[in-house]
């Protein structure tokens, strides 16, 4: 089965600094991946969608890569804050199939 | 855009009882999706919709559970026989989506929260 790996260890950053989060995936590309942030006890709420055929997309202060030869994807956050705490999780889509497949997650936590 | 809504928030239920949870899309959109989630992981997709046709349902998916979506409209999502270990976050989410790849983005309600006790 297609699966999405991310950290399950939280991520403790100082504000200003740019946190990277990190979502690894296995056996072949996914056509796209998305991000998600969530927030405790609301549902996840839509970031960015990059495409197996782009490298790089961006959106504000947020970034994201599609590496195909690690098979990893990097969720950037430049100049973050501490409103950016959240858990940030990661979804492969592929061909064929209708519904995304969802990482665990990884918490991040921006110090003040 | 009013977002998609889900009811009730919090389920308190006795092992054994069924529970039905609502959830409302956007109202243009024709794809809906039902989620668990557990905590510390993410979503895993349950089954989806298009319109009023169910066209997937999770392997994990055992038999106590059934969906409907009458009308393309509104779903429903039932437990029957509730255990323990259906303890969990129900999320629905929808999207506004042709063809066959998903290339859009999901919209999440906040969830009903399950607890059997």
């Amino acid at each position: 089965s297609q699966k999405i790996e991310q950290n399950s260890e939280a991520l403790n950053i100082q504000e200003g600094k740019t946190a990277t989060l990190t979502c690894n995936y296995t056996n072949y590309s996914p056509a796209y991946l998305q991000w998600y942030r969530q927030d405790p006890g609301r549902g996840p709420v839509f970031l960015l969608l990059i495409r197996e055929n782009e490298k790089e997309k961006r959106k504000e202060r947020l970034k994201v890569t599609f590496d195909t030869t690690l098979k990893q994807s990097l969720f950037h956050i430049t100049a973050s804050q501490p409103a950016d705490s959240a858990t940030y999780l990661c979804a492969r889509g592929d061909t064929g199939r209708r519904a995304l497949t969802f990482g665990s997650g990884t918490r991040l936590q921006v110090q003040p | 855009d009013t977002g998609v809504s889900q009811d009730p928030r919090h389920k308190i239920t006795k092992r054994g009882q069924n529970v039905t949870f609502r959830c409302d899309p956007i109202s243009e959109h024709n794809r809906l999706y039902w989620y668990r989630q557990t905590l510390g992981q993410g979503p895993e997709f349950l089954t989806y919709f298009q319109n009023e046709a169910q066209l997937e349902k999770s392997r994990l998916l055992s038999d106590r559970f059934s969906a409907e979506r009458p009308k393309g409209s509104f779903s429903t999502l039932e437990i029957q026989r509730t255990e323990q270990g259906d303890s969990a976050m129900y999320l629905c989410a929808s999207s506004s989506q042709t063809g066959y790849l998903i290339n859009s983005p999901l919209h999440f309600g906040n969830g009903t929260r399950l607890t059997v006790t």
